[in-house]
This record gives structure tokens, sequence and C-alpha cells, in this order.
């Protein structure tokens, strides 16, 4: 089965710049999470997608990031414009339903996208 | 006072040593907790998934969790170099929530 796909692995801007980050989750899966991870920190998710609806956005600074799953599979994030402080790992993450349902649904993770805002 | 905390580490131990990785939380709420493993530049993947009080084992991993003392621990048996990575732990209060996570111990097991 294959993982949770992301591009691109790296990235680095100088700040004001835009940048946008894409997701393709496992097949099937309906619930699509992203994360900023910054160094020596947790994740913290950003924005949950169950299929293409916004189920939970609270964390995420709307006034520069934006995040879309157009018919529910891929997805992408961006950030317009970058801050110094946005520089962190960015991870997808995918489940078969959400992890806010009546039962678990584990959390597959990609890789993450390192972004570094110069 | 952070929700979540854990010792950011390095965590340095020879291959074969028993390894203990802690959390403590602040919130008496929660009571789904995690456990993730996180090598260097992939992301997490879930190693242990626990409900309220007690233990559970799986292999060379037992998770522990106590309420009363709103701690948590992974212990690791029979550690190896193979183990070399963070742990994260990570939490709930119900059903409702998203996981809060902890900032990750970085472990090092030597050969």
């Amino acid at each position: 089965e294959a993982g949770v796909a992301q591009s691109p692995r790296y990235k680095i801007i100088e700040k004001r710049q835009s940048v946008a980050f894409w997701c393709n989750p496992i097949s099937g899966h309906a619930t699509l999470y992203w994360y900023q991870q910054i160094l020596g920190q947790g994740p913290k998710l950003l924005i949950q997608f169950q299929n293409n609806g916004v189920v939970d956005d609270s964390q995420l600074p709307k006034d520069r990031f934006s995040a879309e799953r157009l018919k529910g599979v891929d997805s992408t994030l961006k950030i317009q414009p970058a801050k110094l402080e946005d520089s962190a790992v960015y991870l997808c993450a995918s489940s078969l339903g959400a992890t806010t349902s009546g039962r678990y649904n584990e959390q597959f993770f990609g890789p993450g996208t390192r972004l570094t805002v110069l | 006072q952070k929700e979540v905390e854990q010792d950011p580490g390095p965590l340095s131990v020879p291959e074969g040593a028993i390894v203990s990785l802690n959390c403590t939380y602040s919130n008496s709420a929660f009571q789904y907790f995690m456990w993730y493993r996180q090598y260097s530049r992939k992301g997490p993947e879930l190693l242990m998934y626990t409900y309220s009080s007690g233990n559970k084992e799986d292999g060379r991993f037992t998770a522990q969790v106590d309420k009363s003392s709103k701690y948590i621990s992974l212990f690791i048996r029979d550690s190896q170099p193979s183990d070399s990575a963070t742990y994260l732990c990570a939490m709930r209060y119900n059903y409702g929530q998203n996981f809060v996570f902890g900032p990750g111990t970085r472990l090092s097991v030597l050969p």
C-alpha cells in the first residue's frame, strides 16, 4: 500500500514570498490533516478535511495560510506571504475516518516538507 | 505551563538497555493517549494507543498511563540502535477533539 505522498520535500524562500505544498493521501482515506512542526516541538494541527469539507481550521492563520482539497483527494497548503516564523516542517496525514468520530482511526503521516524562510 | 511536556533529551543508552520515556500533562480531562516514533526527516508513525489508566504491552514496548499523577510512560525493552528516533506523546479529551502532541524526546541507542 502506497503511503502519504508530499512534495516538494524541501523549499527555501525569502520572507514575503509565496509557497505551496502538495499532499496525496492514502487511497480511500476520507480524512486529511495538515500539521506544522517547528524544530523541537510536536506537530500542531493546522487544518482537517473530511472529504472536501473543512472540519477544523481553528489554528490556521487565515490571514496568510490557505488550504483546499478539491474533489476530496489531493490537497494543497499555501502560505502568502511567508514570515520567518513559518520555517518548519509541514506534515500531511490521512486516516480512513475522522479521529473525532466514535472510533479511533489511525493517522498515517507523510515525510513532510521542510520550509526555510530567509 | 504547556498542556503536554516531555524532556527533550537527547537520551543516550547502550544497546540492550531498558528505556523509559515520559510525558506529563496538565489537563486531567485527557483520556486517550498515544505514542509516536519519528525518525529523522520522516513523518511520525504510531507505536501505541491506550485509553484511560493502566498498562498496554506490544512486543518490546509497554505503555503506562497514571491519570492520578497526569503522567504517561513508554518503556522499551532490549533497546536496539534502530530504536534511535524522537518519541512523541499525544493525547486528547474525547472523541470530539483532535490530539495534542508533546514536543518529543530524542533517543539515541548506542551499539
